[in-house]
């Protein structure tokens, strides 16, 4: 079985601050690990996911978050929040099948000027 | 341009009358999945399918029904829909699998009243 807690449905940050965004997951394998980004009134993209390999890992507008094997986690942070980054966050788990990608109920960021 | 289309994206629908929505996407992709996001809940699977003539239940099939008669077209069917399917929907591909990077469709509001 596999599954993923976000901490924290709403998360307020003001801009230029840090982002954190929290993630925890289940699994029963070594697990695949995806944020998705969701702007208003759009689908889903990839910010970034883990596979295998260094555990620190890059995404697209600056985002990166660490796979914590220990603790169970993939914290979602950027250095320095912008108003252009408010939107709905999913952290996403694919573990010991290849068909279902498990999400979290999702955290809403806003971004305060 | 490499998508997934969704068709209607809102719909307005009385309980009992029959509706598809479909779903192409032009990128060769393998697999395909229905998801439903209802607030609070963020994304839950549908139905998935790994290959033509190939799908299978996903956490919440009750309700539904698909085909995947042709790689690019995954439609989603609600024989009888009921006040408890209205949400949004969003139709995925990816080239093989869950743990590859899934595209997303922008989604198809549906009410049922």
């Amino acid at each position: 079985a596999q599954s993923v807690t976000q901490l924290g449905s709403h998360v307020s940050v003001s801009e230029g601050a840090l982002v954190l965004l929290r993630c925890n997951y289940s699994s029963s394998v070594p697990p695949y690990l995806f944020w998705y980004v969701q702007y208003p009134n759009q689908g889903l993209q990839l910010l970034l996911k883990y596979t295998t390999g260094a555990t620190l890992v890059k995404g697209i507008n600056g985002f990166e978050a660490e796979f914590k094997k220990s603790e169970t986690s993939f914290h979602l942070t950027k250095p320095s929040a912008h108003m252009s980054d408010a939107a709905e966050y999913f952290c996403a788990v694919s573990g010991g099948s290849n068909y279902k990608l498990t999400f979290g109920k999702g955290t809403l960021l806003t971004v305060n000027p | 341009e490499a998508q997934v289309t969704q068709n209607p994206r809102y719909l307005i629908t009385v309980t009992g009358k029959k509706l598809t929505v479909t779903c192409s996407q032009n990128m060769n992709h393998e697999y395909m999945s229905w998801y439903r996001q209802d607030p609070g809940l963020g994304l839950r699977q549908i139905y998935y399918s790994m290959n033509v003539e190939v799908t299978d239940k996903g956490d919440v099939p009750e309700g539904y029904k698909v085909s995947r008669k042709e790689k690019r077209n995954f439609p989603l069917i609600l024989e009888s829909p009921s006040p408890n399917q209205t949400s949004l929907y969003f139709c995925a591909s990816s080239p093989q699998g869950a743990r590859n990077t899934i595209y997303f469709g922008e989604g198809s509001w549906l009410t049922v009243v």
